[in-house]
């Protein structure tokens, strides 16, 4: 079974600072990324996705993310954060060889300083 | 534009008692899919369905229900609520090219 491990639970971090949230999944079929962002009181809502191709993937927002086959992961990155990013951030991994089924990871809670 | 609504956002049930929780889309999706959110264990597949009459479990089903019978619609019953099922639930919808997850606006439940 297919499953995503996201490293940091919380992260705190100064307006400006650059930020890198890592992501890593086990599976070894296709399969499609995603990086979701919640946003306090908020749904889910999709940062960002990577089905093939130029394996970095920009985003809303000025995020990125970079997909490296060789150790399955998919780290999302920002080079300078604000205040408005504070948010929990969800990585996920949909199985194209098994119905598509999403999987999601534990998700990190960025907290932003102004 | 509705997207995927779920109803109700509140709920508060006593343990024993059975409830559904109601989910539409109206952009002819196949996939949809219930999770439950938990703080620090993330998003968690309770259900999901690839098309009407289709259903299969996720990682987290005991304790839960779900019917497909039409491609707009896809419930997901308690039939006898734990403390264990206090939870944020979502409901979720994708179309057929494993593009992103559309996302309802949760519903809180409390099980007494």
């Amino acid at each position: 079974a297919q499953s995503v491990s996201q490293h940091n639970h919380h992260v705190i971090l100064s307006e400006a600072a650059s930020l890198e949230l890592g992501c890593n999944y086990s599976y070894g079929g296709t399969v499609n990324l995603f990086w979701y962002v919640q946003y306090p009181g908020q749904h889910l809502q999709l940062l960002l996705k990577y089905f093939s191709g130029d394996p970095l993937v920009k985003g809303i927002k000025g995020f990125e993310a970079e997909f490296i086959k060789s150790k399955f992961s998919f780290n999302l990155r920002k080079p300078s954060v604000q205040w408005s990013d504070t948010a929990e951030y969800f990585c996920a991994v949909n199985d194209r060889t098994n119905a598509g089924k999403s999987t999601f990871g534990d998700g990190t809670t960025l907290t932003v300083k102004p | 534009n509705a997207g995927v609504t779920q109803t109700p956002k509140f709920q508060v049930l006593k343990t024993g008692q059975s409830m559904t929780l109601q989910c539409a889309q109206d952009m002819n999706h196949e996939y949809m899919s219930w999770y439950r959110q938990d703080p620090g264990m993330g998003l968690r597949l309770i259900h999901y369905s690839v098309g009407a009459g289709i259903t299969d479990q996720g990682e987290v089903p005991n304790g839960y229900n779900v019917s497909r019978s039409t491609t707009e619609d896809f419930p997901l019953r308690l039939l006898s609520a734990a403390p264990s099922q206090t939870s944020v639930y979502f409901c979720a919808s994708r179309d057929t090219g494993n593009e992103k997850l559309f996302f309802g606006s949760g519903t809180q439940l409390s099980v007494l």
